[in-house]
């Protein structure tokens, strides 16, 4: 239980291109979602935090412009990467948090990740 | 605010020797502390948390941290390790939630490699 599904693993875009990477929760309903992102060999960096319904929180040095995230339902949120620049290529990484219908429990899960390279 | 250091970026064990890999935290509130696992281009595997309960806490695969709040450390051990233990480790600091959400706080990782 508690299953994140991260869309695409791995992508590839040309410069300039925009490029979308979801996140979904499988089994419950996840109230909050965090986007974060790592560079290689280095840790997650939090990128923002989205409410369901509500507008992302993002962290200092975040250009909100670039990273557009979008929390429009209760098991998806999306994560668009705007005019994508080969300084974008990185692994972007979400977990959702939420409460399970079953046994009530809070959850926080990780999804397996994007890859994205722009050229 | 909270944060994390883990101490060695790098740790090297034999197979069958003791995993110690140091994380030590600060925060301004009492801790939720977590170890995350990740594998190669995959996502996070939560190993094991503190959250003020016991001190000594069990994960999965034999994993174990002990949370010592007069030295501020979550230092994670496992008796033996195994080739499958290889990846990349991260200990996290959550301090408070956010609408009951973790908002969490990653050191900076530790590679553990295991040699036959």
């Amino acid at each position: 239980g508690a299953v994140v599904s991260q869309h695409p693993s791995w992508v590839i875009c040309k410069s300039g291109t925009s490029v979308k990477i979801e996140c979904r929760s499988l089994d419950f309903q996840a109230t909050t979602m965090f986007w974060y992102r790592q560079f290689p060999k280095q840790s997650l960096m939090l990128m923002a935090t989205s409410n369901e319904g509500s507008k992302a929180t993002y962290e200092q040095g975040v250009e909100k412009d670039k990273f557009l995230i979008n929390h429009a339902s209760l098991t998806l949120s999306t994560l668009t990467v705007t005019s994508a620049h080969p300084e974008d290529s990185s692994f972007y990484i979400c977990s959702a948090f939420g409460r399970r219908g079953d046994s009530g429990a809070n959850v926080l899960t990780f999804g397996a990740g994007s890859r994205l390279t722009v050229l | 605010a909270q944060s994390v250091t883990q101490l060695g970026s790098h740790v090297s064990v034999s197979e069958g020797a003791l995993v110690l890999l140091r994380c030590n935290y600060s925060s301004s509130v009492p801790p939720y502390l977590f170890w995350y696992v990740q594998y190669p281009n995959q996502g996070l595997q939560l190993l094991l948390k503190y959250t003020s309960a016991a001190t000594l806490v069990k994960g999965i695969n034999g994993f174990e941290a002990e949370f010592k709040k007069s030295e501020t450390s979550f230092h994670l051990t496992k008796p033996s390790a195994h080739m499958s233990d290889a990846a990349e480790y991260f200990c996290a600091v959550s301090g408070h939630a956010i609408q009951g959400a973790q908002k969490l706080v990653f050191g900076q990782g530790t590679r553990l490699t295991i040699n036959p």
